[in-house]
């Protein structure tokens, strides 16, 4: 089973600094990883999907990078309504599974 | 635009069986795969599992011999059961969908809350 582990578990930043949250796979998922924005009582929100491609009406300030098992999500000048949790995860072809990371709350500084 | 809408008991006593439905609007159940995934109060998210349109599933190794999911083309609906519930399957349950993407949940339903609890 392919492990997800993102960090840090809490990310602190001020509105209009960059933010940078981190996820890595316990063995390679290529670039089947995605990320989603989760805020308190919402469904999670698709970010990015493929690693790298924004998910539709995604802003630009959002961007995925990584391959293999490292991966990052960057956040290039925090709003005030990104301030959420966010979540990785990945898919693996065979056997098909899909799992989650264990979550990176970004908070206001 | 497709759309999905959890419905279903918000309460299951342990040892039952615990069943929601989804139903798809907006487009046709006709295409894509349609998933489970939930969320235990405060913590992250786990994949239960799919369902094809044509039937085939794949399910989490961790709850595979609870777990059921099940769709109905002609009411455009798919349905989740997991059997011999117990207080740690109470959370949010979320239909979800890959749409137009390869390998990621682009579409979600608001999430229904199920306790588990005598």
């Amino acid at each position: 089973e392919i492990v997800m582990t993102q960090s840090p578990a809490t990310l602190s930043v001020s509105p209009g600094e960059r933010a940078t949250l981190s996820c890595r796979a316990s063995q390679s998922v290529s670039s089947n990883l995605a990320w989603y924005q989760q805020k308190p009582g919402q469904a999670p929100r698709l970010l990015i999907y493929g690693a790298s491609t924004r998910a539709t009406g995604i802003p630009a300030r959002f961007s995925g990078s990584g391959s293999g098992t490292e991966f990052t999500l960057t956040i290039s000048s925090l709003h005030s309504e990104d301030f959420a949790v966010y979540y990785c995860q990945q898919f693996n072809n065979w056997p098909p599974r899909y799992t989650f990371g264990q979550g990176t709350k970004l908070e206001i500084k | 635009q497709v759309q999905l809408q959890e419905s279903g008991p918000g309460l299951v006593k342990p040892s039952e069986t615990l069943s929601l439905t989804c139903t798809v609007s907006g487009g046709s159940i006709s295409s894509y795969y349609w998933s489970w995934i939930r969320q235990p109060p405060g913590k992250g998210l786990e994949w239960i599992g799919y369902i094809y349109y044509s039937g085939s599933t794949n399910y989490n190794p961790s709850l595979k011999s609870r777990v059921t999911i099940s769709i109905d083309t002609s009411k455009n609906q798919f349905s989740l059961n997991l059997s011999s519930v117990t207080a740690p399957d109470t959370a949010v349950y979320y239909c979800a969908a890959i749409v137009s993407t390869d390998d990621a949940f682009d579409i979600w339903g608001q999430g229904t809350m199920v306790t588990v609890s005598s």
